[in-house]
């Protein structure tokens, strides 16, 4: 069975310092990982994603993530916030392979940026 | 932009009612997804239509049911409305068969139930 599980309810980081948003995930197939990235009153937009190409996979707007089989985690990282970056982020597993797709949210990371 | 579009974008209903939702998925996608976003919460998901058939349910009662067309737009009923049905309806559209399971977001539905 699938889960993921999102370390941080929130963090709090300072304008122009790194952000590491923690996500690990359990999954019974070969899992797809992403994060999606939601603004307050907008939909969710997809930030970046594996699908077992290369281990760091780099995104939009600054974000990395790394894809750990061994430690079975998919972290978000960016080395620099921006003010902008302030929104809810979602670690999210969709299992493939399996005869019902489907796609697992964490519970959300909430990313505050201090000026 | 997705190409995602959903309809209403925000509802209000009364406790024991109906409601239906609205979601056209992006062309060339034959899958959609919807799920329910409470407040301070991340997606849950209902159910998976693939091929206008019903592929992966969550956690939901019969109350929630859904239906897809032939053109993959789909809709998502609820009866007999409760108020923690209060939430943002999400619906994904996505190109099931590969690795690449991206799923596009709609804007979503704000639904109020009082």
């Amino acid at each position: 069975a699938q889960s993921v599980t999102q370390l941080d309810s929130h963090v709090s980081v300072s304008e122009g310092t790194p952000v590491l948003l923690r996500c690990n995930y359990s999954s019974s197939y070969s899992p797809s990982l992403f994060w999606y990235v939601q603004h307050p009153n907008k939909g969710l937009q997809l930030l970046l994603k594996y699908t077992s190409a290369a281990t760091l996979v780099k995104g939009i707007n600054g974000f990395e993530a790394e894809f750990k089989k061994s430690e079975t985690s998919f972290h978000l990282t960016k080395p620099s916030a921006h003010m902008s970056d302030a929104a809810e982020y979602f670690c999210v597993v969709s299992e493939w392979g399996s005869s019902a797709s489907k796609i697992i949210f964490g519970s959300g990371t909430r990313l505050s940026i201090r000026p | 932009e997705t190409g995602v579009t959903q309809s209403p974008t925000h509802l209000i209903k009364t406790r024991g009612q109906q409601v239906t939702l609205r979601c056209s998925s992006q062309s060339g996608h034959n899958t959609v997804s919807w799920y329910q976003q409470a407040l301070g919460q991340g997606p849950q998901f209902i159910f998976q239509y693939y091929r206008e058939e019903e592929n992966g349910r969550g956690n939901f009662p019969p109350r929630f049911s859904g239906l897809q067309f032939p053109n993959y737009s789909s809709e998502l009923n609820v009866n007999a409305l409760e108020l923690d049905d209060s939430a943002l309806y999400l619906c994904a559209s996505s190109s099931r068969g590969g690795k690449n399971t991206e799923a596009f977001f709609g804007q979503g539905t704000r639904l109020t139930v009082v």
